[in-house]
């Protein structure tokens, strides 16, 4: 079975600049989940997708970070403009409703200039 | 509101001693709990889980953890620690019912002595 894939892994962007993240999670898994984890921190959870329609996205700035999940298969988030303290590692997890527990991606490292 | 609580950011053990990782949660209903392990540089992995059942749940890489009700705990312990087991390692919580957000804890860096 393979696993939750994301592109690509590592991106560098001046702060003002705009970016994108891809996913695609593991063939099945209904629930798709965005998480932003800061060094040191533990992930954060930015937005959650149940199908193509968002569950949970109290935790994404909103005037910034956008994420949409068409056909409910692969899911694109983007950043708009990026700023410093975008800095990060993006993580993609999908689950089913059978099994709740998130299989992670190996995610997106973010490092804003 | 669920959430979760790791005591101690580092923790340091000899090769060979107990490994011993604290996660503390808040749920106001019944608490799906999963312990994950991040290696440098890669995602998030599954080390076990609790959900219904048997309190007392084995995963992989000879770890284990135990769902105590009465001290809201869910530690995560294994016998002899490895070299290989240098990581950090996170405590997440959920809930039953499908969909249901996850939770997770700001992690305890484990860090193995020769």
């Amino acid at each position: 079975e393979a696993g939750v894939a994301q592109s690509p892994r590592y991106k560098i962007i001046e702060k003002r600049q705009s970016v994108a993240f891809w996913c695609n999670p593991i063939s099945g898994h209904a629930t798709l989940y965005w998480y932003q984890q800061i060094l040191g921190q533990g992930p954060k959870l930015l937005i959650q997708f149940q199908n193509n329609g968002v569950v949970d996205d109290s935790q994404l700035p909103k005037d910034r970070f956008s994420a949409e999940r068409l056909k409910g298969v692969d899911s694109t988030l983007k950043i708009q403009p990026a700023k410093l303290e975008d800095s990060a590692v993006y993580l993609c997890a999908s689950s089913s409703r059978d099994i709740p527990s998130p299989f992670f991606g190996p995610g997106t490292r973010l490092t804003v200039l | 509101a669920q959430s979760v609580t790791q005591l101690g950011s580092h923790v340091s053990v000899s090769e060979g001693a107990l490994v011993l990782l604290r996660c503390n949660y808040s749920s106001s209903v019944p608490p799906y709990l999963f312990w994950y392990v991040q290696y440098p540089n890669q995602g998030l992995q599954l080390l076990l889980k609790y959900t219904t059942g048997a309190t007392l749940v084995k995963g992989i890489n000879g770890f284990e953890a135990e769902f105590k009700k009465s001290e809201t705990s869910f530690h995560l312990t294994k016998p002899s620690a490895h070299m290989s087991d240098a990581a950090e390692y996170f405590c997440a919580v959920t809930r039953s019912g499908g969909y249901q957000k996850v939770t997770f804890g700001t992690g305890t860096k484990l860090q193995v002595i020769p």
